[in-house]
């Protein structure tokens, strides 16, 4: 099993759409989760960190499963501008600070 | 935003020749690392680094590889006979004293095309 898996896509919705990610990880004891964003060939950048009680920032909305080590990233009312890859990263069991991501998702907001 | 400066943006090479890639992360920041991304492919770990010392590496880091800090302020991951399949664009990344959901800070990377 991969350690941080993701469906690679592409997800084409149209503007408006609400569109969900998923994320799966293999290592129960990992520490730290996060959502990155990544558009063609630039660096990744923090979309935002995923608590364990779920959190939400404006559009976006972060939920976390440990029971079922999965997280997930919820895009309400998709703009133009949200098409972009979307990678899921998680930092590894205590003592270990190696963040892993996945494939990533592509998403592709049409006009 | 504080950032991550890695030079050059590109580097071009001819196989068997040793690149050095640079990077000058957060001026407070403690843990230092470097991932690749080939083409189409995903954000890859190579190493940690940490108190002057590698913390962490995976298995693309072999002995063809080699970090430093020479100064304190750069960083530096150097491939000694580069191949083929090396070309791939670079990530320097840092975060600051390793606390849980501390998140990763990126520089905008180094593309080394391997000819």
């Amino acid at each position: 099993r991969k350690e941080v898996e993701q469906d690679p896509g592409p997800f084409n919705v149209p503007e408006g759409a609400t569109v969900a990610f998923n994320c799966t990880y293999s290592n129960s004891a990992s520490q730290s989760f996060f959502w990155y964003r990544q558009d063609c060939r630039k660096e990744p950048k923090l979309l935002m960190s995923v608590y364990s009680s779920g959190n939400e920032d404006g559009r976006f909305t972060a939920q976390l499963n440990r029971a079922s080590q999965y997280i997930s990233l919820l895009i309400r009312d998709s703009k133009l501008s949200d098409s972009a890859t979307y990678l899921c990263v998680v930092n590894g069991a205590s003592g270990t600070y190696k963040y892993i991501f996945g494939t990533g998702t592509r998403l592709k907001v049409l006009a | 935003e504080p950032e991550v400066t890695q030079t050059p943006s590109h580097q071009v090479t001819q196989m068997g020749q040793e690149v050095i890639l640079r990077c000058v992360p957060i001026s407070n920041h403690l843990y230092f690392y470097w991932y690749r991304q080939i083409l189409g492919q995903k954000v890859e770990f190579l190493v940690s680094f940490y108190n002057n010392e590698i913390s962490e590496k995976s298995e693309i880091f072999d002995d063809q590889f080699s970090v430093e800090r020479p100064d304190g302020s750069n960083f530096t991951l150097k491939i000694r006979s580069t191949k083929l399949e090396d070309s791939a664009m670079y990530f320097c990344a840092s975060i600051g004293r390793g606390e849980a959901n501390e998140k990763l800070f990126f520089g905008s990377g180094t593309q080394l095309s391997v000819l």
